[in-house]
């Protein structure tokens, strides 16, 4: 299924580089989110988005920025990666009625800061 | 700060076994309860979820919840090798819009 897609899939990169992760969606949602896993602490918060003109922090926004170019599209960005942003990110996608609860998540980008 | 917790497991059960997996969570309010299923290395894909108090089945698996004791879990009947993944727990915020994510369970079903 490849209704929402994250680009790249892999990532290295050193401490101090700036890095840019895509989200792209076709399943025509308003909401998007992007959260990171790390072992043991589950998926976490960094930021939302409810349309194109609304963009929210989350749990742990700090050193993350976003960008919602489009209804299809959300990018985060890392300004100046350091190791403890190594991570798997995922992108999601909820809709804003009928099963407004369920998230569609992308297939998620393993990110790697030395 | 809102939580979910979980057993962080391993939970090993036989196949053919009921394996139970157990979540709590602080939000009082939260009235929206999801079970994902991730296969390791794969994205989170929702299996259960459940809003009122009291059980809901579908096919092998049954949610249960109990808002009183800020308790949700999920069963797996006749479990399979194919089951074998990490179990996330998620409840969605009473005042907001967002999810909030347990750590997850490792469920291993043996052969």
């Amino acid at each position: 299924d490849a209704d929402v897609t994250q680009t790249p899939r892999n990532r290295i990169t050193k401490t101090g580089k700036r890095i840019m992760l895509e989200c792209s969606q076709t399943k025509g949602h308003d909401r998007m989110y992007w959260y990171r896993q790390d072992p043991g602490l589950g998926l976490r918060l960094i930021y939302y988005s409810f349309d194109v003109k609304d963009i929210n922090k989350g749990e742990i926004s700090d050193g993350y920025s976003v960008s919602r170019q489009a209804q299809a599209k959300f990018s985060l960005s890392l300004e100046s990666a350091i190791p403890n942003q190594t991570a798997l990110y995922f992108c999601a996608t909820s809709p804003t009625s009928g099963r407004a609860d369920t998230q569609y998540f992308g297939p998620g980008t393993r990110l790697t800061v030395l | 700060q809102k939580e979910v917790e979980q057993n962080s497991g391993p939970l090993s059960v036989p196949e053919g076994a009921i394996a139970s997996l157990n979540c709590t969570y602080s939000d009082r309010g939260s009235q929206s309860f999801f079970w994902y299923r991730q296969y390791s290395g794969k994205s989170p894909e929702l299996i259960m979820f459940i809003y009122s108090n009291g059980d809901k089945e579908d096919g092998r698996f049954t949610a249960q919840l109990n808002k009183a004791s800020q308790y949700v879990s999920l069963l797996i009947r006749d479990s399979q090798p194919s089951d074998s993944a990490t179990y996330l727990c998620a409840v969605k915020e009473n005042y907001g819009q967002n999810f909030v994510f347990g750590p997850g369970t490792r469920l291993s079903v043996l052969p």
